[in-house]
């Protein structure tokens, strides 16, 4: 089936840093999300990439949907504490209704 | 509003008991899901409902039984748990257009344990 690679597994950076993470599919997605988790919360949406090539930013957020449609990347810039989580990527198709998800990246910053 | 509301937050049970989640959403989705994530781990599907009608069960443990009483709600009926169910379930909604990708939305879930 469907995996994505996600990477990196986890991230240790100061305040103020940026931070770049990527997921890599071994077959293309119509769609990429973007998610945050808190511990003991729900995935929270951050964006939402429908096209090959789209790049959406929302705040200190950008992510891209790659050309090749398998894969898209994250960056954060100027990090904050409240940054930290796991972010997740995830692939739709269209008319599917799975969602596949990446292994996350768990961030960490330091103040 | 993209909010979905899970009830409880927090739920203790023995092996023996009987217990249900709830969901509901107000956003007009016609899909519904429910995810159990393990900790550190990415959500796994469970089961999704389409329009009421369940499309998908991933294969789910018969102690777990899904219920879609309309649009907005959405229930996981709880039986004769293992301690390895123990676990965040979460519950998504989505639209459901033909020729569209839609954005998943999450609760923020209810942390079971079975003891």
């Amino acid at each position: 089936g469907q995996q994505l690679n996600q990477s990196p597994q986890s991230m240790f950076i100061q305040e103020g840093e940026d931070v770049s993470m990527n997921c890599t599919s071994s077959s293309i997605f119509n769609t990429w999300l973007w998610y945050k988790q808190d511990p003991g919360e729900g995935p929270v949406l951050l964006i939402a990439l429908y096209k090959a090539g789209e790049l959406t930013s929302n705040g200190r957020l950008t992510a891209q949907f790659g050309i090749t449609r398998k894969d898209s990347f994250l960056n954060i810039s100027a990090s904050i504490p409240s940054d930290v989580g796991i972010y997740f990527c995830a692939g739709r198709n269209t008319g599917g209704f799975k969602t596949i998800f990446g292994a996350g990246t768990r961030l960490f910053v330091k103040a | 509003d993209t909010e979905v509301t899970q009830t409880p937050k927090h739920l203790v049970m023995g092996m023996t008991n009987k217990k249900s989640l709830k969901c509901e959403q107000h956003m007009g989705h016609r899909a519904m899901y429910w995810y159990k994530q393990k900790a550190k781990k990415p959500p796994e599907l469970m089961f999704v409902y389409s329009y009421e009608k369940l499309s998908i069960n991933e294969s789910v443990p018969s102690r777990f039984s899904p219920e879609c009483p309309n649009s907005s709600l959405l229930n996981l009926h709880l039986h004769a748990l293992q301690p390895e169910d123990s676990a965040l379930y979460l519950c998504a909604s989505s639209q459901v257009r033909q020729g569209l990708n839609e954005k998943l939305f999450f609760g923020s879930g209810t942390q079971l344990s079975v003891l």
